[in-house]
């Protein structure tokens, strides 16, 4: 069973006040880790997609990086409207996709 | 390019009724995928379809159904509504049956 447990549950920063964020997974075969943010009352966004143990990606402030069993999303100098809920999830390789969630980190940063 | 679209946005059903909850899929989508994200939790996966064919159903039981029509839009259909039901229901697109996907606002359920 593929499972995804992200830490902290809450996490409040201060305005530019950089952290992380982490992923531990444990999947049959990784096609690909993902990270989602969401706003209350709406869809997941989606931010990225890592494939392989290594990799890196940016977007504004945000930055995900991947091992073998984690991953970890880093917010460099936060603003406010960062605020919401990180969301990782893996999909395993073969049979249908179903993409596993983890119940996220909720991020408040204050001004 | 037109996003992934729910409808309703809001519902409030009463215990043992049925519902019926639509999703317009991102266009050139092949496959679209159903969740249901209590409250404080994350997506919980419900199905996927393919080509108008179910391809994958998570831990959910049968009078959770689906459909997908040949413009790719889908249906999720629960019959005989539990309290439990009640959460926001995702519809999520993608190109094909890996990489990322591109989620609706969805549908907040109530059942009282």
């Amino acid at each position: 069973e593929d499972q995804v447990t992200q830490s902290p549950e809450a996490l409040r920063l201060q305005e530019g006040e950089s952290s992380s964020l982490n992923c531990s997974y444990t999947v049959s075969g990784l096609r690909g880790l993902f990270w989602y943010r969401q706003d209350p009352g709406k869809g997941p966004e989606f931010l990225f997609t890592l494939y392989s143990a290594g990799e890196e990606k940016e977007k504004e402030r945000l930055k995900a990086t991947l091992t073998k069993k984690e991953s970890f999303l880093h917010i460099t100098a936060p603003k406010p409207e960062d605020s919401a809920t990180y969301l990782c999830a893996v999909q395993a390789a073969g049979g249908y996709q179903k993409v596993t969630f983890g119940i996220g980190t909720k991020l408040q940063v204050i001004p | 390019e037109t996003g992934v679209t729910q409808s309703p946005t809001h519902l409030i059903k009463t215990r043992g009724q049925q519902v019926t909850l639509r999703c317009s899929s991102q266009s050139g989508h092949n496959t679209v995928s159903w969740y249901q994200q209590a409250l404080g939790q994350g997506p919980q996966f419900i199905f996927q379809y393919y080509r108008e064919e179910e391809n994958g159903r998570g831990n959910f039981p049968p009078r959770f159904s689906g459909l997908q029509f040949p413009n790719y839009s889908s249906e999720l259909n629960v019959n005989a509504l539990e309290l439990d039901d009640s959460a926001l229901y995702l519809c999520a697109s993608s190109l094909n049956v890996a990489g990322g996907y591109t989620f609706g606002s969805g549908t907040r359920l109530t059942v009282v």
